[in-house]
């Protein structure tokens, strides 16, 4: 079975600053998806960023950017020019042949003024 | 409608009754997805539709549970003869194709007392 492992429970960074979140993963499968989700206090799962495994360039949305290493099974996000409002629980999760994401556990960050 | 919408917000029940969870998924969106979220941890997978039909109900912990969707797009889970360890955050997401993304609810938080 496949799983995801977020070993950093909690982070800070200062706003305007740069933070990098770990995750990695195990399967078997060659084709599979990754995301970044984000839940803040309201619970809604916000998605920040996907990458399809078979795709070698990293995925970037505005100030979130991923460095996707596929043999190393390794799929971090970098925040750039942290903001107070990025400040959530932030959720690793992967899907693959099967219907179902498999999160990890979850990290909470913070954003210091 | 613009987002996935779930009823009720919070629900407070006693041990051992009946409790119905509804999700409105986004229209047109064909898969809809339950899952279940305990304190401090990631989402996991309860059921999968795909239409009318449960695709994948390999998530649900026993037969205390049971979900529907019957005509593919409103769904209900339901969950018989409540216990405590039953209190949790159970999110809905909808999907019209996965590279998308998923979109999730704002969930509903049970707790049985």
């Amino acid at each position: 079975a496949q799983t995801v492992t977020q070993s950093q429970p909690e982070m800070s960074v200062q706003e305007a600053e740069t933070v990098t979140l770990s995750c990695t993963y195990d399967t078997s499968e060659s084709d599979y998806y990754l995301f970044w989700y984000k839940q803040p206090p309201s619970r809604q799962m916000i998605l920040v960023i996907r990458q399809e495994a078979y795709k070698q360039q990293n995925a970037t949305e505005n100030r979130f950017s991923v460095n996707f290493q596929k043999a190393a099974k390794s799929f971090s996000l970098k925040i750039s020019d942290s903001q107070l409002g990025d400040a959530a629980m932030y959720f690793c999760a992967y899907k693959g042949g099967s219907e179902k994401l498999v999160f990890g556990k979850g990290m909470k960050l913070t954003v210091n003024p | 409608g613009a987002g996935v919408s779930q009823t009720p917000s919070n629900k407070v029940t006693e041990k051992g009754k009946y409790v119905e969870l509804r999700c409105d998924p986004i229209s047109g969106h064909t898969a809809l997805y339950w899952y279940r979220q305990s304190l401090g941890q990631g989402p996991e997978f309860l059921i999968y539709f795909q239409g009318t039909g449960a695709a994948d109900d390999s998530g649900l912990p026993n037969d205390r549970f049971f979900a529907v969707r019957p005509e593919g797009s409103v769904s209900t889970l339901k969950i018989q003869r409540t216990e405590r360890g039953d209190s949790a955050v159970y999110l809905c997401a909808s999907t019209d194709w996965v590279g998308s993304g998923y979109t999730f609810g704002s969930g509903t938080r049970l707790t049985v007392v």
